[in-house]
């Protein structure tokens, strides 16, 4: 299965500055994944970045909030935008498994981001 | 839309058997995944079933009826590092997994 590199692993950051979270993947793959963590809860889906085109974006995400870059089939940036303490959270990228019914999604460690 | 609906928490003791439950409603369905996910760490692919029927790997166990939209992953002679979050995910065909809440498991001696 795809090996995700992900960083930072955490940061602390001030209250309306940006951060930008890198994923470096060692396969190419289509559609990268992003999502948030909110403390003590599920994962979201914030948007699917695919190579060479805008990402789309669910419900409750926009771009001027969590601009996305997708320069190439093995990496991803999001940026978290504008930071306020509602925004600290873990920040997740992952991709499809080369066999979906043998290796699922992969994730990358994460990035766990604390805004004060 | 998807909805994945799984209990919040659960409790059990060392060497017992826990079924954790999810009941879900989704449109063009694909799969049904299971994932295990420690405190502070990703998630991790526990197994996936496309097909009605168990899938057993080792303690683990996970079951799938798509005509009631039902699944419950089994966990065998529990040890205290199965204490974890157990995500219930969903998706269709070329997306990304939608998760249900979690549920967190504690496992005590």
């Amino acid at each position: 299965s795809a090996v995700i590199s992900q960083k930072p692993s955490r940061d602390i950051c001030q209250r309306g500055t940006s951060l930008t979270i890198q994923c470096q993947v060692d396969s190419q793959v289509t559609m990268m994944f992003w999502y948030r963590q909110q403390p003590g809860q599920s994962l979201t889906l914030i948007a699917t970045a695919n190579q060479g085109s805008e990402a789309t974006y669910e419900s409750g995400f926009v771009i001027d909030k969590f601009p996305i870059s997708r320069p190439n089939l093995t990496f991803s940036t999001l940026t978290v935008s504008n930071m306020s303490p509602e925004d600290s959270s873990i920040y997740l990228c992952s991709v499809e498994g080369e066999t979906t019914g043998n290796y699922g999604y992969t994730f990358g460690s994460g990035t766990r981001l604390t805004v004060v | 839309g998807q909805n994945i609906d799984q209990p919040t928490e659960m409790t059990a003791t060392e060497g017992a058997i826990v079924q954790i439950n999810c009941t879900y409603q989704t449109s063009g369905f694909n799969g049904l995944f299971w994932y295990q996910q420690h405190a502070g760490e990703a998630p991790t692919f526990l197994s996936y079933n496309v097909l009605d029927g168990l899938e057993e790997k080792g303690r683990f166990s996970s079951f799938l009826s798509r005509s009631k939209g039902y699944s419950y992953l089994l966990l065998k002679e529990l040890q205290m590092k199965d204490s974890a979050s157990y995500l219930c995910a969903t998706n269709q065909a070329g997306t990304a997994l939608i998760f249900g809440k979690g549920t967190t498991l504690s496992v005590s001696s």
